[in-house]
């Protein structure tokens, strides 16, 4: 059992929808982070939160827009997404987000994301 | 630009057999290096962490080492099982928050 819970687990959504990610963690990590997975392929970093800011964007468009209102929970907003953007969205966290902390990520298990 | 490369992509082997994962990257100006397990479908398990200054980890039957001079790592998994399959994932930590991930190397191991 992972300690970084996604929900929901899957989400078909039409390209005019609203919707929302959730992250959650109990652990205490200071560092929580978005990734983007396609099939076949490494997971690509989108965001990451350090004591609750935003601390890296890697030029992701504006249709996501992550939230983090507290330690313990991340958000991702998601609206006017195209059919590209179905992917596996994994959650993660760390107890620091400093550059220099040999600490490593926890994953949760993903919501699997599909575009119509 | 720090680039990850994973060989092989896939590998097949009976069960019982002693098996070596490679990854290689370019900047050895590296934090740690950490090895993940994924099955499919599912988020990323770690497996092990090795930071700049260590050679090597070991967890039970896994075994990584670390050679940052030379950019590279070695994950070694002894007396392979069935379980055992799944993608292996290793991922580096340079300077900033980032992990740069390998594209993986897809394991099977056969009954």
């Amino acid at each position: 059992d992972t300690e970084v819970t996604q929900t929901p687990k899957h989400l078909v959504m039409g390209m005019t929808n609203k919707k929302s990610l959730k992250c959650e963690q109990h652990m205490g990590h200071r560092a929580m982070y978005w990734y983007k997975q396609k099939a076949k392929k490494p997971p690509e970093l989108m965001f990451v939160y350090s004591y609750e800011k935003l601390s890296i964007n890697e030029s992701v468009p504006s249709r996501f827009s992550p939230e983090c209102p507290n330690s313990s929970l991340l958000n991702l907003h998601l609206h006017a997404l195209q059919p590209e953007d179905s992917a596996l969205y994994l959650c993660a966290s760390s107890p620091t987000g400093a550059v220099d902390s040999n600490q490593p990520q926890h994953f949760g298990d993903g919501t699997r994301l599909s575009i119509l | 630009k720090q680039e990850v490369t994973q060989i092989p992509a896939a590998l097949s082997v009976p069960e019982g057999e002693n098996l070596v994962l490679n990854c290689s990257f370019t900047d050895s100006a590296i934090y740690n290096l950490q090895w993940f397990r994924q099955d499919p479908g599912k988020g990323l398990t770690s497996l092990l962490l090795i930071q700049s200054s260590q050679r090597e980890q070991t967890s039970g039957r896994l075994n990584a080492s670390l050679d940052k001079s030379s950019g590279r790592s070695t994950l070694y998994i002894a007396a392979s099982q069935p379980g055992d399959s799944a993608t292996y994932l290793c991922a580096v930590k340079g300077g900033s928050e980032k992990l740069v991930f390998g594209k993986g190397t897809k394991l099977t191991v056969n009954p």
